[in-house]
């Protein structure tokens, strides 16, 4: 069946960039994308991808899909306190189901 | 502005005594759905519903019930609550650029 995988936890210093990994299983998919999710409040849209894309850039965020293998990276540069939160990659299978990580725990030390 | 409004955002309940958590949107979508969010897990869907008098059951529909009797409303409800049952729920709408979350229902049942 369709599965999404991240690994649980990230930490980085303050000022330096965070790369937040995920791979997936369905080849179907039509539109990857990025969540956060900050203490106690719900899912945050941070970016997405067409599948048809190899990447795409948003300010400091930079995506990164590797069809072929599968891939999905979320790149943020400069990386602040306040970019800690957990993120959630989730692949879209079509229907409108979208298919979500375990979730990746980013913690920035100052 | 557009949102997803969940009530409560925190309940403790006993086994067995039925619950409501409301769901209601702002931006007359279509799509609706539950998911609920388990350490370790990520977000697992209960169920949808693509439009009014639509639903079906997602991954995890065992002990949930849903109804959609108007466009704006999606209402998730537990007819006899089980421990197993206590998790971080959310409700979300689908636009063409990703879900909308709300911003939790945190369900204690003991």
């Amino acid at each position: 069946g369709e599965d999404v995988e991240q690994s649980l936890f990230l930490s980085v210093r303050e000022g330096d960039s965070s790369v937040i990994n995920c791979t997936y299983t369905d080849s179907s998919s039509t539109y990857l994308y990025w969540y956060k999710q900050e203490p106690g409040a719900g899912l945050q849209l941070l970016t997405y991808i067409f599948s048809n894309m190899d990447m795409k850039q948003d300010q400091r965020l930079t995506v990164l899909l590797n069809k072929k293998d599968k891939h999905l990276s979320l790149r943020i540069a400069d990386t602040q306190t306040g970019d800690s939160a957990i993120y959630f990659c989730a692949e879209s299978i079509g229907g409108g189901k979208l298919i979500f990580g375990q979730g990746t725990e980013l913690s920035v030390k100052p | 502005e557009a949102q997803v409004t969940q009530n409560p955002r925190y309940l403790i309940t006993v086994t067995g005594k039925k619950l409501t958590v409301t769901c209601s949107q702002n931006m007359n979508h279509e799509y609706m759905s539950w998911y609920r969010q388990d350490p370790g897990l990520g977000l697992r869907q209960i169920y949808y519903s693509m439009n009014v008098e639509v639903t079906d059951k997602g991954d995890v529909p065992e002990g949930y019930k849903v109804s959609r009797k108007e466009k704006r409303n999606f209402p998730l409800i537990l007819e006899s609550p089980s421990p197993n049952q206590t998790s971080l729920y959310f409700c979300a709408s689908l636009s063409n650029y990703g879900y909308t979350f709300g911003s939790g229902t945190r369900l204690t049942v003991v």
